[in-house]
Parts: C-alpha cells; structure tokens; sequence
C-alpha cells in the first residue's frame, strides 16, 4: 500500500539557517503530494503541494518539489526563523481520497 | 479561509464510560469528514470517512461498533467512543472537505480532541 516516510526529528537550528526536511513515498499511482504545518495548540495547515512530477509547491519561503525518479518531496527552505517551530507532515493523497501521512518532524529553530 | 473546530479540546473519562466528541465546519458545507487518531511521536492515522447523510467507511482494523460516527449534516460530524478503555487514550483530529473536483479536495484540520481515560 502507500506510504510516506520522513527524517525523524527532532532537527533543531538557529535562526536563518537552511532547512531541510526529507521525504520519500511509496505509491501504486501517481499521487499528490503535501506538506502540511501543525504549530503549537493548532490544527493541521497545509503548507504546500505538487499534483504531478516536477511540480514544485511553494509557500511562505518554503519550496518542495515532486520528483517522480526519487520518489521524493524534500521540504526546504532557506533562511529559518523562531515562528517556523511546529511540526511538520508530508503526506500524499491518490485521487484525491484520504490522506495517508508520514510521522512528521518536529522542527525547533532557536534565536 | 476554511475553518474546522472541535469540541471538546480535552477531556477525561472513567473506564467504561462514552465520549462524544464534536467536529464542525464553521464556515463552508462539508460533505465528506475524516477522522483520524494521532498517538505521541507518531502520525495521524485515518480511522473513518464519513459522507453527509450516509454511514461511515472504517480503515481496516478499526472497530466500528467501538466508534461511533454520524454525519448528520454538511456541518457536523461526531465520533462517539463507545466503553472507553485506558488504551483508547489518544489524540483524536478531524478534518473536513467541502466537494470533489480541484481545490476542493483540500482537508482542512480541526485543532484535535486529547481523550484520557483513567
């Protein structure tokens, strides 16, 4: 069936560092792939997606791109701040229907 | 944009006892919810779907007779936990989506229920 895997955290950086969070799928299809922001108290947000190979999603500074020959969707982004502490999910969807999730990574950028 | 609440945000319950916990779309129709439980350090996992007027489709493993789920309208869906056990203590999440077809398919995330049962 399909997964998601992604770099276990947690990753701690300093402000305006560079960030990247990896992330590979297994999928029978060709999915969609997110990543979705929980902070703190919150509930899930997505962050970004790419619907089909070579897309790349992009925002608040954040960029991933889908790429079908690695079968991965690397979370990136150049320059970290504080409010970036959360924890992040990537995650891929097939037709659209239920969303299966990677076990997400707790980023804690430190001023 | 799309708002999701829960309600209740936590609550603690004696072994044995049922929980109803809420799930509203505050701002758009959503016909299809998802319920998904999260333990600690580890991801969401889908346990039901659930479509406006219609019962819900369980994940396989997932007792349904334990869960209790009902969609009743294009804003509110609920999942009953039924004889709560201690290892029913987790991290409940709902999201919601509005339609099929382009954006639509995008979930939106309610903040999440933690339940504990003593």
């Amino acid at each position: 069936g399909n997964s998601v895997t992604q770099m276990e955290g947690p990753v701690t950086l300093s402000e305006e560092a560079f960030l990247t969070i990896n992330c590979t799928y297994t999928a029978t299809g060709y999915p969609s792939l997110f990543w979705y922001v929980q902070y703190p108290g919150e509930g899930l947000q997505l962050l970004l997606k790419a619907t089909k190979a070579d897309d790349k999603g992009s925002n608040k500074g954040f960029e991933a791109t889908y790429r079908k020959e690695t079968t991965s969707f690397h979370l990136e982004k150049g320059s970290v701040q504080v409010s970036d502490s959360a924890v992040y999910f990537c995650a891929l969807s097939e037709n659209g229907n239920k969303l299966v999730f990677g076990a997400g990574t707790i980023l804690r950028v430190k001023s | 944009g799309a708002v999701v609440s829960q309600h209740p945000s936590r609550v603690i319950c004696k072994s044995g006892t049922s929980v109803k916990i809420e799930c509203r779309s505050l701002d758009f129709q959503a016909t299809t919810m998802f319920w998904y439980r999260q333990f600690p350090k580890q991801s969401l996992m889908l346990m039901a779907t659930s479509n406006e007027g219609s019962k819900a489709t369980y994940e396989q493993g997932v007792e349904k007779d334990k869960f209790l789920i009902n969609h009743a309208s294009l804003t509110l869906s609920t999942l009953t936990v039924t004889s709560a056990h201690p290892e029913d203590s987790s991290f409940y999440i709902c999201s919601a989506r509005s339609g099929a077809g382009g954006s639509s398919y995008e979930q939106y995330f309610g903040p999440g229920t933690r339940l504990t049962v003593t």
